[in-house]
């Protein structure tokens, strides 16, 4: 089945250390992105990327980076920067030719303990 | 500051009855808009969109409608089923602006 698959589903992490969150997805679509969703608000924009090789920062972008080496994958580094790295993570594409619609993984609780 | 605002934070209906979503949006700009729905601890799921060129969209018991002089637009679910109990996320942007803006979200609950 096409899809986007998002690993771990939970995470602890101490505070001072760095965690990767991983994201995939064979439905060949060119953009990914990064979005954080916290209790009670909407999703904000992390990191996108348009291409392979190629990626922009979004609006909460600080304490966070990625990469992306292959088409396929996004992984997101959440840094020792990050204020409050608490949240649930959402790893989403879409195709380029397709207008707007954007497609969701399942998400990644983070936790710091 | 946020360019699409979802001033009801949530909204409790009966099943059977019609529930209404309300979205508003501030970027002139934006020209397609879509409506996502999110169980607890899941990822959004995709319902329904809409381009500026229409005033109203139709699928199955979801409509979506465009106001564009009052930049607003509207889910209708109808009938409301336990099933849509749910978060329900209004998006927007340009045409083929990578990114989406999000609304912060609406909690539907139907009651029995």
């Amino acid at each position: 089945d096409g899809g986007i698959t998002q690993s771990p589903k939970y995470l602890f992490r101490k505070e001072g250390q760095n965690v990767t969150l991983s994201c995939e997805q064979n439905l060949n679509h060119d953009a990914m992105y990064w979005y954080r969703q916290d209790p009670g608000q909407g999703l904000r924009l992390i990191y996108y990327s348009q291409i392979v090789n190629d990626f922009q920062k979004g609006d909460i972008a600080e304490g966070y980076s990625v990469s992306r080496e292959k088409k396929e994958s996004f992984p997101l580094t959440v840094t020792s920067a990050q204020k409050n790295p608490t949240a649930f993570y959402l790893c989403a594409s879409k195709t380029g030719t397709s207008g707007n619609t954007i497609y969701f993984g399942e998400g990644s609780w983070l936790t710091v303990v | 500051d946020q360019q699409v605002k979802q001033n009801s934070p949530s909204l409790s209906v009966q099943e059977g009855r019609i529930s209404i979503l309300n979205c508003d949006y501030t970027n002139s700009m934006f020209d397609y808009f879509l409506w996502y729905k999110k169980y607890p601890a899941e990822g959004p799921t995709f319902l329904i969109s809409i381009s500026s060129i229409k005033d109203k969209n139709e699928d199955g018991r979801f409509t979506v409608f465009l106001n564009k002089s009052a930049k607003h637009l509207s889910l209708h679910i109808v009938p409301s089923q336990p099933g849509d109990s749910a978060v329900y996320f209004c998006a927007a942007s340009s045409y083929n602006d990578y990114k989406l803006s999000f609304g912060a979200g609406t909690t539907v609950t139907v009651r029995a």
